[in-house]
């Protein structure tokens, strides 16, 4: 059955503390991609990755940082300093050839940060 | 970054009505792409389209790219209480190239009413 998988669904952490938000997916696609959803806000790109070993900032790349070190596995670490994390993080994938664009979501990943 | 404009932002509807949104951009988009969002979970591609002009539909779902490119439409006829939830639309504007970056609108949020 191919998907992204994103895990967990719900994870906790104290202020100041580093923590990561895996991705992983056997779509066999070559892109993939972390959003943040605020409410009300839609979604904002975090980073993205079009191929592995390489990726680049998106609109709101500030306090995280990624890594592409296999083509099905695209993990966020969301570091001590993002001044809000607090978000529901969304990975997706998408083909890289035959001209579509369609991007293809995980379930997604609450980040609680108290 | 760049957003697209969506509208309405939200609707409260009668079961069985048929809803209207829309999207528009200041400038010429070459991929329009609708998306549903149940809470708590990713958004599932809808429907994708790639001409000017081009009407697709997917069961009661119908989607139209506009003809001078820079809007979309989404309808849905025959409204039922599962069609809850937040309906975005995306697009990938003209002379993006190969960095697939997606523009997303702000979502219409849809409660329909049984």
């Amino acid at each position: 059955d191919g998907g992204i998988t994103q895990s967990p669904k719900y994870l906790f952490r104290k202020e100041g503390q580093n923590v990561t938000l895996s991705c992983e997916q056997n779509l066999n696609h070559d892109a993939m991609y972390w959003y943040r959803q605020d409410p009300g806000q839609g979604l904002r790109l975090i980073y993205y990755s079009q191929i592995v070993n390489d990726f680049q900032k998106g609109d709101i790349a500030e306090g995280y940082s990624v890594s592409r070190e296999k083509k099905e596995s695209f993990p966020l670490t969301v570091t001590s300093a993002q001044k809000n994390p607090t978000a529901f993080y969304l990975c997706a994938s998408s083909p890289r050839t035959g001209g579509k664009y369609e991007q293809y979501f995980g379930p997604g990943t609450r980040l609680t940060v108290t | 970054g760049q957003q697209l404009n969506q509208s309405p932002q939200s609707m409260f509807i009668q079961e069985g009505e048929d809803v209207s949104m829309n999207c528009t951009s200041s400038s010429i988009f070459n991929t329009w792409l609708w998306y549903k969002q149940d809470p708590g979970e990713g958004p599932v591609l809808l429907i994708a389209l790639y001409k000017a002009g081009e009407l697709t539909s997917n069961g009661r779902l119908t989607a139209q790219f506009g003809i001078t490119r820079k809007d979309s439409f989404l309808n849905i006829s025959a409204s039922i209480p599962s069609d809850v939830g937040i309906y975005f639309c995306a697009g990938l504007p003209r002379g993006t190239g190969n960095n697939r970056k997606l523009i997303w609108g702000l979502g219409t949020s849809l409660a329909v009413n049984p």
